[in-house]
């Protein structure tokens, strides 16, 4: 899998849209990009993955650049919910039944 | 909710002991994933089973063995516990209609001490 790298932490208000960086330069064209997150020690959640189109889901939007060497999470309004690491993960399309290797994310934190 | 059941959510055990962990995945999914969240090595996976067969393996220690029932429900089996085996170990599963997605579970926090 090619590497991201995230920012560690991250603040956002509430209310206002929360935009989280993800580089993934060294990405193949099968490998798609998707986003999880983590709510303090639950299970990681699934939010949403795309290839090269922007993508869009009732809890976020991907926006990945042309070039495909970095993406962009959207949470357009963001609540204290949404407090959480999340996570950017690249994986090859062969690879949709293998294991997810998680990084260290990005620590998102909602306040009023 | 994911769908994703585990049991038991918390477990207190001593040095040297053996504790199974047990995973039901989603309905329908035939693959399950078990992972490992410490505070220091962060969420890695372990072990992986499909359809009753082991598929692939992590960073899973020797003293630790996992298997998948003919109903597809897993057991994780820690044996010869350490303090450092202490963490929260997580299940996946996935595969069905949602290949590319995998369904965690609200884990097992295992404490040894």
């Amino acid at each position: 899998d090619a590497k991201t790298t995230q920012p560690t932490s991250m603040d956002c208000a509430e209310g206002r849209a929360a935009n989280l960086p993800c580089n993934h330069s060294t990405i193949s064209g099968n490998e798609y990009v998707y986003w999880y997150r983590q709510i303090h020690s639950q299970g990681p959640q699934y939010i949403i993955h795309g290839l090269k189109n922007n993508e869009t889901n009732e809890m976020a939007s991907l926006i990945i650049t042309e070039d495909r060497k970095s993406s962009t999470l959207i949470l357009p309004h963001a609540t204290l919910r949404d407090t959480a690491v999340y996570y950017c993960i690249v994986r090859d399309f062969n690879q949709a039944g293998t294991a997810l290797i998680f990084g260290k994310g990005t620590t998102l934190s909602v306040s009023s | 909710d994911s769908g994703v059941t585990q049991t038991p959510k918390h477990l207190i055990t001593a040095t040297g002991q053996r504790v199974t962990l047990r995973c039901s995945p989603r309905s329908g999914d035939l693959s399950v994933y078990w992972y490992q969240q410490s505070l220091d090595q962060g969420l890695q996976f372990l072990i992986q089973y499909y359809n009753g067969e082991e598929r692939a393996k992590g960073n899973i220690l020797e003293r630790f063995s996992a298997q998948q029932f003919p109903d597809l429900h897993s057991e994780l089996n820690l044996s010869s516990l350490e303090l450092g085996d202490s963490a929260l170990y997580f299940c996946a599963s996935s595969g069905g209609q949602d290949l590319y997605e995998q369904y965690f579970g609200p884990g097992t926090r295992l404490t040894v001490t």
